[in-house]
């Protein structure tokens, strides 16, 4: 069963740019997650979706950062305008359904200067 | 609010010892819990889970333990090896609602000396 796919791997902007990291879940999982993971920290929860709806949303920071998932299947998160704290690996996951445990991508390793 | 946090942020084992990671969490109505582990460069791999409605599962060579009434899980890992060594986070769901969120711990790091 092949994995979530993420990229870029890597990205490094200059702060005030935009960015946009592209996933592409397991076949047939109903539930989306992305997470910003800080060095040294557990991941934080941006946004998960429910096919094609957004279950939760509470901590992305809107006013920069927004997210979507295409016909229920890939998801897209941009962040516009960059800042220097937004440096961080973005993960994204995927799960069957609600409620159950959730399978990794490799992550996005983001570096804003 | 919601929050799952662990006890330890280091722990350092000889290798073949038996290893013990905490974790507390303060969501009553949790009732789903994963443990997952995280190799540099790497994203979290599912090691275990376990439902409120059990106190103990084990796995190869892993067993997770839940006491409900303090609110804590732990992560047994018997015979630890130098590839055990990595970032182990907790994370808690609630496996019969509608609107579960996955939320995670801050981490123990596990150090597997030879």
């Amino acid at each position: 069963e092949a994995g979530v796919a993420q990229s870029p791997r890597y990205k490094i902007i200059e702060k005030r740019q935009s960015v946009a990291f592209w996933c592409n879940p397991i076949s047939g999982h109903a539930t989306l997650y992305w997470y910003q993971q800080i060095l040294g920290q557990g991941p934080k929860l941006l946004i998960q979706f429910q096919n094609n709806g957004v279950v939760d949303d509470s901590q992305l920071p809107k006013d920069r950062f927004s997210a979507e998932r295409l016909k229920g299947v890939d998801s897209t998160l941009k962040i516009q305008p960059a800042k220097l704290e937004d440096s961080a690996v973005y993960l994204c996951a995927s799960s069957l359904k609600q409620g159950r445990h959730a399978f990794f991508g490799q992550g996005t390793r983001l570096t804003v200067v | 609010g919601e929050s799952v946090g662990l006890h330890l942020p280091t722990l350092s084992v000889q290798e073949g010892d038996n290893s013990i990671i905490n974790c507390a969490y303060s969501n009553s109505a949790s009732d789903y819990f994963i443990w997952y582990k995280q190799e540099s460069g790497k994203g979290p791999q599912f090691i275990i889970d376990i439902r409120s409605n059990m106190d103990k599962r084990q796995g190869q060579r892993v067993t997770v333990l839940l006491n409900k009434t303090v609110k804590h899980l732990s992560l047994q890992i018997a015979a630890t090896q130098p590839g055990d060594s990595a970032v182990y986070f907790c994370a808690e769901n609630s496996y019969s609602s509608n609107t579960g969120k996955l939320i995670f711990g801050q981490g123990t790091t596990l150090q597997v000396k030879p």
